[in-house]
């Protein structure tokens, strides 16, 4: 079955430190791996997306890092503000289709702190 | 800043209404989604559609429809609403794309939709 399972569920930090977030997925055929960030009450918003070939990427303070082998994947946030306050959703796409189907994490709820 | 909207932002009604969750984007994507998503969970897949005149289920059983008569237009319908109904309703379209062409899906605001 294809899954995509994110830890921890929440996190508290406080304002200026780094985080890590992590997704575990079992998808296959993989095609493409993204992270989005969900701000209460919005839609997601995509901040990465990487193929089989990539095993990092980053977008300011977010770099996100895939190990295809193990079928693993990071987000690290570097000196978090209070706007990083967030939900953070990894969804992991397959190729086995031509819809490209999306497999949605249940998310970490991230909270920052001043 | 994707330019896809949806209205209403909220909605609380009673039971055995009907409503349409609208959804429009502006970018001249083909594909275009519908996904519910509950309080710490995960989204999930109810509608889709390639095109004008393409729509299909997805992976989530629904008793809501929807309609593509236009490219830039999805709205979705609850004959008769129950409080099972209540949840966000989160639209998105993304670019048609070849198989080994990677789109993104580009989300809009959502509908909170409360049925009392």
């Amino acid at each position: 079955k294809n899954q995509v399972e994110q830890s921890p569920q929440s996190l508290i930090i406080l304002e200026g430190k780094n985080c890590t977030l992590q997704c575990n997925y079992t998808v296959s055929p993989f095609s493409n791996l993204r992270w989005y960030k969900q701000d209460t009450g919005r839609g997601p918003v995509s901040l990465t997306i990487m193929t089989f070939s990539e095993n990092t990427k980053s977008n300011g303070r977010y770099t996100a890092t895939l190990d295809a082998d193990t079928k693993q994947s990071s987000l690290h946030i570097t000196a978090s503000q209070l706007s990083d306050s967030a939900s953070y959703i990894c969804v992991v796409s397959d190729r086995g289709s031509t819809l490209g189907r999306l497999y949605f994490g249940r998310g970490t709820q991230l909270t920052v702190w001043p | 800043e994707a330019d896809i909207y949806q209205t209403p932002r909220y909605l609380v009604i009673g039971t055995g209404k009907k409503i349409t969750l609208e959804c429009s984007q502006t970018m001249g994507h083909d594909k275009m989604y519908w996904y519910q998503q509950d309080p710490g969970m995960e989204l999930h897949l109810i509608h889709y559609s390639y095109g004008v005149n393409s729509t299909e289920k997805g992976d989530l059983s629904s008793e809501s429809t929807v309609s593509r008569i236009r490219t830039e237009h999805f709205p979705l319908t609850l004959e008769s609403a129950r409080p099972s109904h209540t949840s966000q309703y989160l639209c998105a379209s993304s670019e048609k794309g070849g198989f080994r062409r990677i789109d993104t899906q580009y989300f809009g605001p959502g509908t909170r939709l409360t049925v009392l």
